[in-house]
């Protein structure tokens, strides 16, 4: 079964809008990392959060990682057209390998 | 830096043959990780290599198989082509093992009829 889970699979907001989508895994990592991906081409990296961090901001990205209940969410601040994309969260385990993904959120951005 | 690359961007095959999928890193990374994407399974890791070796392997059957250079570029070979195949065929590499990021070279789509 996969490590990551996405949710919501999908989400559709207006421009300008927040968008959050949540992560959530089952065993202990080293860290986890979200990527972006449009229209069935490469993963872009996004962000990389450590096992001891708690939050990381990256431009308009704010993660954080609650180690405790498994979960990270990634938010997206005052969203554009150009962020219609989907968004996925990996991890990796405790001598961070054996990378997993997560099934993704696809998130709509409506100009 | 030039990104990961990866060639052919596109390949049709019939069932029953095999293919060769090749992918250049980014220079300077030595690990190399491929993933097998489809809209059911969604992103699936293949198998990673570093140094010339295969450290990991995924779940796929041994008509899987890949290898990698003294240049850390890397190949992936599928023989036997199943319907089942078709998918978009990701490689990413990264600077070592461990907790790095991944960066992704464009894909190859292959298609088996």
């Amino acid at each position: 079964s996969q490590q990551g889970e996405e949710d919501p699979q999908a989400l559709s907001i207006q421009e300008g809008e927040n968008a959050t989508m949540n992560c959530s895994y089952k065993t202990s990592i080293n860290n986890l990392q979200w990527y972006r991906q449009n229209s069935g081409r490469g993963l872009v990296h996004l962000i990389l959060i450590r096992s001891n961090e708690r939050e990381k901001h990256s431009g308009r990205l704010r993660v954080t990682l609650d180690t405790s209940k498994k979960s990270s969410s990634l938010l997206i601040t005052a969203s554009r057209a150009a962020d219609t994309a989907s968004y996925f969260c990996a991890t990796s385990d405790n001598y961070g390998q054996n990378f997993v993904f997560g099934p993704g959120t696809r998130l709509s951005v409506l100009p | 830096k030039a990104g990961v690359t990866q060639t052919p961007r596109y390949l049709i095959k019939t069932r029953g043959q095999q293919v060769t999928l090749s992918c250049s890193p980014i220079s300077g990374h030595r690990s190399v990780s491929w993933y097998q994407q489809t809209p059911g399974q969604g992103l699936q890791f293949l198998f990673e290599y570093f140094s010339e070796t295969q450290r990991n392997k995924g779940n796929f059957p041994g008509r899987f198989s890949g290898r990698q250079f003294s240049n850390s570029r890397s190949e992936m070979n599928v023989s036997t082509l199943e319907l089942g195949d078709s998918a978009l065929y990701l490689c990413a590499s990264s600077l070592a093992r461990g907790a790095y990021e991944q960066y992704f070279g464009p894909g190859t789509r292959l298609t088996v009829t």
